[in-house]
């Protein structure tokens, strides 16, 4: 069985420009997170979905990030215009969602967001 | 409001001694703990989890986590540590309000030969 991909696995952009980060989640997952390391520091939630429909975007920092689950399969995440503050690394990670909240979360190997 | 601690940045242990991680956590209600490990240039990999039931949780790679409510710990363990145990390790916690992982700050393992 196939993991959870992100694509790329490094950025480097330059202030005010755009990325799109996308993730494709183990199939059949109908759950679908994003997080994200900043400098260091710890991994913050951003977003969750339930097959396409946003269930929790409290995470998200501000509107210059969109995120988009189209038909309920890969995700997207585009962050425009990005800032310094916005490198760090992007986890995507999906879950069966059997049980909910006790479902363990499949990392992806993480995109690698640097802004300059 | 749900935290994590992972009071060490760095853990230095010899090959072959037993090694323990520390986490605390604050969540109201019963926590759902979690332990994910990240080797160099990789994601993060599932561990372990504390749903419920017995207090020893073994997961993968041989280690073991125990759950202490009364301490609020679960600290991650292993008999007899390897080089290539060598990574960043992460505590986490969700919660029946939602289902986002709160994380440690994430515990830096070293193991020497």
């Amino acid at each position: 069985e196939a993991g959870v991909t992100q694509f790329p696995s490094h950025s480097v952009i330059e202030k005010g420009q755009t990325v799109t980060l996308r993730c494709d989640p183990i199939s059949g997952h109908d759950n679908l997170y994003w997080y994200r390391r900043v400098m260091g520091k710890e991994i913050k939630f951003l977003l969750h979905f339930v097959k396409e429909s946003k269930q929790d975007e409290s995470g998200m920092p501000n509107n210059r990030f969109l995120a988009e689950r189209t038909g309920g399969t890969y995700s997207t995440l585009k962050v425009q215009p990005a800032e310094l503050e916005d490198s760090g690394v992007y986890f995507c990670a999906s879950s069966q969602d059997l049980r909910g909240f006790t479902d363990t979360q499949y990392f992806g190997p993480g995109t690698r967001l640097t802004v300059l | 409001a749900q935290s994590v601690a992972q009071p060490e940045d760095q853990v230095n242990v010899a090959e072959g001694n037993p090694l323990t991680v520390k986490c605390t956590y604050s969540v109201s209600g019963n926590p759902y703990l979690f332990w994910y490990v990240q080797y160099p240039n990789r994601g993060l990999q599932f561990l372990l989890k504390y749903i419920t039931g017995d207090n020893l949780v073994k997961g993968s790679y041989g280690f073991e986590a125990e759950f202490n409510k009364s301490q609020t710990s679960f600290h991650l363990k292993k008999p007899s540590a390897l080089v290539s145990d060598s990574a960043l390790y992460f505590c986490a916690v969700s919660h029946y309000s939602n289902y986002q992982l709160i994380w440690g700050a994430g515990t830096k393992l070293i193991i020497k030969p």
